[in-house]
């Protein structure tokens, strides 16, 4: 039962770089979501999808582009980097409308 | 718009003391409340969840009971341990589901040995 992966763990990049961060999930969730975790901002929402090909702005999605081609991926790229995403990311799926969000282990994002 | 507030911490105990985390929410009708835990290092874990007004959430020796008249989800334990060392995070979702969670910002909780 392998759950939800993230990759990389860890990720050091220069500003103005692209960086791509992988999420792959095993269980067929409908929804995947995509946030960050800030000190002082808890975890804000960056984008999510309902299904394949369908995704949606959450609270702070300047700067970030997604896609869900299939359903267990969805992939968050930061097309030019800045400090200012320097940031730890979380995925997190879940089944269905009313069921509870289930998390990956995070990237720790360091853009110098 | 539905919001969740979380006691500030960091929350510093010794092993074996009494733990209360408060969270209170604002949402319309009857969401559904969840807490989530985040050890060092680590994503977001579904701790308990409660679904219905006087429904008590349970798990791991936490307690939590969805209190309507005081819009309230605290969250308790009768012993903690150094192992519980972790951020706590109060969510909603609102009545009727969503795609989206409504988090608290955070408790951050230390107990030493």
């Amino acid at each position: 039962d392998a759950g939800i992966t993230q990759s990389p763990r860890y990720k050091i990049t220069e500003t103005g770089r692209q960086v791509t961060l992988m999420c792959h999930q095993t269980w067929s969730h409908s929804y995947m979501f995509w946030y960050r975790q800030d000190l002082g901002h808890g975890l804000r929402l960056i984008y999510y999808s309902a299904a394949a090909d369908i995704t949606d702005k959450g609270e702070v999605p300047d700067g970030y582009v997604v896609s869900r081609s299939k359903t267990e991926n969805f992939p968050l790229t930061l097309e030019s980097a800045t400090r200012s995403q320097t940031s730890v990311y979380f995925c997190a799926s879940k089944a269905s409308y009313n069921q509870p969000q289930h998390f990956g282990d995070g990237t720790r994002l360091s853009i110098l | 718009g539905d919001s969740v507030t979380q006691m500030e911490g960091p929350v510093t105990l010794s092993e074996e003391a009494f733990l209360t985390i408060n969270c209170t929410y604002t949402a319309t009708g009857y969401p559904s409340l969840f807490w989530y835990v985040q050890y060092p290092g680590e994503g977001l874990q579904l701790l308990l969840k409660a679904t219905k007004a006087d429904d008590k959430g349970s798990n791991k020796g936490f307690e939590a009971t969805y209190r309507k008249e005081t819009t309230s989800f605290h969250l308790e334990k009768g012993s903690v341990q150094v192992s519980d060392s972790a951020v706590y995070f109060c969510a909603l979702s609102p009545q009727g589901g969503s795609e989206k969670l409504v988090f608290g910002k955070g408790t951050k909780l230390t107990v030493n040995p």
